[in-house]
């Protein structure tokens, strides 16, 4: 089975643009969750999504939105981007249809790295 | 403000020794502990999901202990390897969700 895949791996970008990234989870899986990571800092989580809609939602300004298509690809969406945004950015993702979430172990893609100049 | 720290941050160890690190958590709310294990240039890669107080897991030669009423969960390797040199990560979750709340995880690294 193929993992999860994330692309661009690497992004440049200048402040005020916007951003989309995108996410391939493994075959099967429903769920799709976003994680950010910054130097100094531990993962943050953004959202999830399971079978297109927004499951649970981080502690995000509303710049940073996301989505699922039926086929389970995500995407992540970063409007006006502002240079405390330069992070790693990892999707995760699970089977996600157990009543017990927490339970799940999670399946990371490599992440994309993006740098706002 | 729900807190996940893990010690050491740092480890250094040589080839064959056994070592041990620690990831505290409220102990309140709690619904699983996760490792993960993060190779430099890898994704990180899931260990262990743990939720009964008093679980013990393995794989191999790490094995990862869970105190629920104290807030503390350790994560031992036996017989160090330099393929075990990575990023350890353990995070919280206080609910029946995704909102995993991250540590900043022990850096190993195995001296051959």
């Amino acid at each position: 089975k193929a993992g999860v895949t994330q692309t661009p791996r690497y992004l440049i970008k200048t402040r005020g643009q916007q951003v989309t990234l995108s996410c391939s989870p493994i075959s099967g899986h429903r769920s799709v969750s976003w994680y950010q990571q910054t130097p100094g800092q531990g993962l943050q989580f953004l959202f999830e999504y399971f079978s297109e809609t927004q499951r649970n939602k981080g502690n995000f300004p509303g710049r940073f939105s996301g989505r699922q298509f039926s086929n389970s690809r995500s995407e992540m969406n970063v409007s006006t981007l502002e240079l405390g945004d330069s992070a790693l950015y990892l999707c995760a993702s699970s089977l996600g249809d157990s009543t017990l979430l927490a339970n799940e172990k999670l399946f990371f893609g490599s992440g994309t790295q993006l740098s706002v100049l | 403000i729900l807190n996940v720290e893990q010690s050491p941050q740092s480890l250094h160890v040589q080839e064959g020794d056994s070592t041990n690190f620690t990831c505290s958590f409220p102990s309140s709310n709690f619904y699983a502990l996760h490792w993960y294990r993060w190779e430099t240039a890898k994704s990180p890669e899931a260990l262990f999901v743990m939720t009964l107080n008093g679980d013990e897991k393995k794989k191999g030669r790490i094995s990862a202990t869970l105190n629920t009423k104290e807030g503390y969960s350790y994560l031992y390797i036996k017989g160090s390897q330099p393929e075990d040199s990575a990023t350890y990560l353990c995070a919280f979750n206080a609910g029946n969700n995704r909102k995993l709340i991250w540590g900043l995880g022990t850096s190993l690294a195995v001296n051959p």
